[in-house]
C-alpha cells in the first residue's frame, strides 16, 4: 500500500472481459479498506470499501476479495466497460476509528478497456 | 459531481510565493480531509479537520498550515513554496469522524510552481 509513484501497473482488457486488480497493503493494523478510481482531471471516486471482519464484499460489477494474511487486496470487475478506464487505488485505515478518511493510498494501476 | 467544490482549479505562482486553497465541504460534511497528489510520491495524506478541529495530521511540511473555519469550509495555506510543491490539492469532505464511509472528493487544484 505504499505509494511508491512513477511507474504505475498496467491492465489492458477487452470489453465484457473481467478484469482483477491487485494491491499488498503494508499495514497489518490496517482495519478499513477502500477502492477509488481515479479518471484524468478527476478527483478520486469511492467504488467499495471493506472492513478487516470481513473477507468478501460484493457491489454492482464489483467484488473485493481481502486476504488479511497476506496483506493482499484485490479488486474485481464484471463485464468491464470502457467507461471503467481509469486509474484505480486501493487505499488503507488505520486511525482507529479516529479518522476514516486519513487514508494511506497505493501506487494506483491503470486499467484501459478497449472497445 | 461529488458536492465538494475546491478552488481555484488552477493555480500558478513564483518559488517564495505563498498560496491558499479553498475547499467547501459537502452539505453536513463535518470532517475535510486534504491530499497532495504528486508523481514520484502519489496520493499522501496532509491533515484532517472536524468540526473546527484538527484531528489528524500525516506528512504536512512545516510550510503548510490549514484551517476550517465555523461554516465548515477550510483553506490549505501553501508557503515559501518551492518547485516540488506543484502537485494536484485535493480536499475530501466525510459525514462524522468516528463514521466509517467513504470520504468524498472534490476536482482538486493543481498548484505550479515556477
Amino acid at each position: 500500500g505504499e505509494s511508491v509513484g512513477l511507474h504505475l501497473p498496467t491492465l489492458s482488457v477487452q470489453e465484457g472481459d473481467n478484469s482483477i486488480i491487485n494491491c499488498a497493503y503494508s499495514n497489518s493494523a490496517s482495519d478499513y479498506f477502500i477502492w477509488y478510481k481515479q479518471e484524468s482531471g478527476k478527483g478520486p471516486q469511492f467504488i467499495i470499501d471493506i472492513r478487516s471482519n470481513m473477507d468478501k464484499r460484493q457491489g454492482q460489477r464489483v467484488t473485493v476479495l481481502l486476504n488479511k494474511t497476506v496483506k493482499h487486496l484485490s479488486l474485481q470487475i464484471a463485464a468491464t466497460q470502457p467507461g471503467d478506464s481509469a486509474v484505480y487505488f486501493c487505499a488503507e485505515n488505520n486511525a482507529g476509528g479516529t479518522s476514516y478518511g486519513k487514508l494511506t493510498f497505493g501506487q494506483g494501476t491503470i486499467l484501459t478497456v478497449h472497445p | 459531481d461529488s458536492g465538494v467544490t475546491q478552488t481555484p482549479k488552477h493555480l500558478i505562482t513564483a518559488t517564495g510565493q505563498r498560496v491558499t486553497l479553498r475547499c467547501s465541504p459537502r452539505s453536513g460534511d463535518l470532517s475535510v480531509y486534504w491530499y497532495q497528489q504528486s508523481l514520484d510520491q502519489g496520493l499522501q495524506f496532509l491533515i484532517h479537520y472536524y468540526n473546527g478541529e484538527e484531528r489528524a495530521k500525516g506528512n504536512i511540511l512545516e510550510r503548510f498550515s490549514a484551517q476550517q473555519f465555523p461554516d465548515l469550509h477550510s483553506e490549505l495555506n501553501l508557503s515559501s513554496l518551492e518547485l516540488g510543491d506543484s502537485a494536484l490539492y485535493f480536499c475530501a469532505s466525510s459525514v462524522l469522524q468516528g463514521e466509517q464511509g467513504e470520504a468524498f472528493f472534490g476536482q482538486g487544484t493543481r498548484l505550479t510552481v515556477v
